[in-house]
This record gives structure tokens, C-alpha cells and sequence, in this order.
């Protein structure tokens, strides 16, 4: 079946270092969203992706889609600690489809 | 405040009973999931609706039950045929259309014992 892997599957940086999770898919992607989860938290949303190659940034965040649409990547300059929490990519197999295949996780820990 | 509101937060059922977990919506939303998540996984697919009085089944529906007879609610059910009920459970919507964000609900963490 359709699998969406991520790597690391976890992750501690010292506050101040940079970051990034893969996401890695088995099929070609429509589109592409990720989410954070604070511990104890739930899934917020942060961003999707639609365009082959795109990239787009929010402040300290980047995000990238491949070439191929079947992997992406999330980047963080500088962590934080309030960027500790969980990330995950999920993606949409095919176009119209409602049903996101959400990645393995990649568990970010910052340490100040 | 418009959201979604998953009820309770905590809950503790006794092995090979039936429980129904809560999931309502003031977003207007038309598209409703629930999702299961086990420690250190990713989230997986029990069962979704595109509309009212329409669900289909996702990646793990075995066990489980939904129904959606209004727009606001996607109740699930969770019954005695599902081997590993354990787990934080977490309900969502979209508008439809394709490549909608989801709005996650605080979550349900049920404890079978």
C-alpha cells in the first residue's frame, strides 16, 4: 500500500542549530501539507505544497517539494524551543481526494 | 469561537465493552475524519465523510463504526471487535475541495482495560 515515510524519526539540536525532517513517499503526490503537534498537543497545520519543485517559507520555516512529487522537506534556521513537537507531512495520493496519508513523525527536542 | 470539540478527553472502558467517542464541529465544514494515533506513529485513517449521511472507510476501519447524520457531529464508535482499542484519537475537519488544511480537535485518549 501508499507509504509515507519520514526521517529522522527523532531529533535533538541544541537551541540555535538548524533542523530538517524528509518526507519520503512510495507514490507521486497531488500535494503535500505539514502539521506540528506540541507534546500532549494536536495537529495544527502549517503549510501546504502543490507545485513540483516549490518552496516556500514562513520566517525560520522552509519547505520544499520535490522535483518528482513523491518527497518533501521541512527546514528550520536557528531552532528555538518553542519549536519542540512532533512534524509530520501527510500526503494526498492522488488529485480530489480527501484521504492524507500522514508521514511516520519526526520528534524535534531543543535544547537551550 | 468557531472549532471542533472531541469529548471526553480522558476515557476508560473495560475490555469487550462498546464506547462512542464525540466529535463536533462549528466550522461549517463539510469533510469530517478520525484518525488513530499510537505512541511514536504517525496518524492513521479510520474512517472519513465527504457529507452528510456518507462515510467511507480509511486505512484501519476494522472495529470501528461512524455515522454521520448531521453535519456538525461524526461520532465514532469504538467496539468490542477491535483488538487494541488503547490509543489518543483525534477527530478533524475540512472544507472540501482538494488540498484543504484539517482542523484537529483536542483529541480523546481511551484506555481499555
Amino acid at each position: 500500500g501508499q507509504q509515507v515515510m519520514q526521517i529522522p524519526q527523532y531529533q535533538h539540536v541544541q537551541e540555535g542549530e538548524d533542523f530538517t525532517t524528509y518526507c519520503n513517499s512510495s507514490t507521486t503526490l497531488s500535494n503535500i501539507q505539514w502539521y506540528k503537534q506540541r507534546p500532549g498537543g494536536h495537529p495544527v497545520f502549517l503549510i501546504q505544497l502543490v507545485k513540483s519543485g516549490e518552496v516556500k517559507k514562513q520566517k525560520r520555516l522552509t519547505f520544499q517539494f520535490g522535483e518528482a512529487k513523491k518527497n518533501s522537506s521541512l527546514h528550520i534556521t536557528a531552532t528555538q524551543t518553542t519549536d519542540v513537537g512532533t512534524y509530520f507531512c501527510a500526503g494526498a495520493p492522488t488529485s480530489g481526494t480527501y484521504k492524507y496519508i500522514f508521514g511516520t513523525g519526526t520528534r524535534l527536542k531543543v535544547l537551550a | 469561537d468557531g472549532g471542533i470539540t472531541q469529548s471526553p478527553k480522558y476515557l476508560f472502558r473495560k475490555e469487550g465493552q462498546n464506547v462512542t467517542l464525540s466529535c463536533e464541529q462549528n466550522l461549517n465544514h463539510d469533510a469530517m475524519y478520525w484518525y488513530r494515533q499510537d505512541p511514536g506513529q504517525g496518524l492513521r485513517l479510520i474512517y472519513y465523510s465527504q457529507i452528510v449521511n456518507d462515510f467511507q472507510k480509511g486505512d484501519i476501519a476494522e472495529g470501528y463504526s461512524v455515522s454521520r447524520e448531521k453535519k456538525e457531529s461524526f461520532p465514532l464508535t469504538v467496539t468490542s471487535a477491535q483488538k487494541n482499542p488503547t490509543a489518543f484519537y483525534l477527530c478533524a475537519s475540512s472544507i472540501r475541495g482538494e488540498g484543504t488544511e484539517a482542523f484537529f480537535g483536542q483529541g480523546t485518549r481511551l484506555t481499555v482495560v
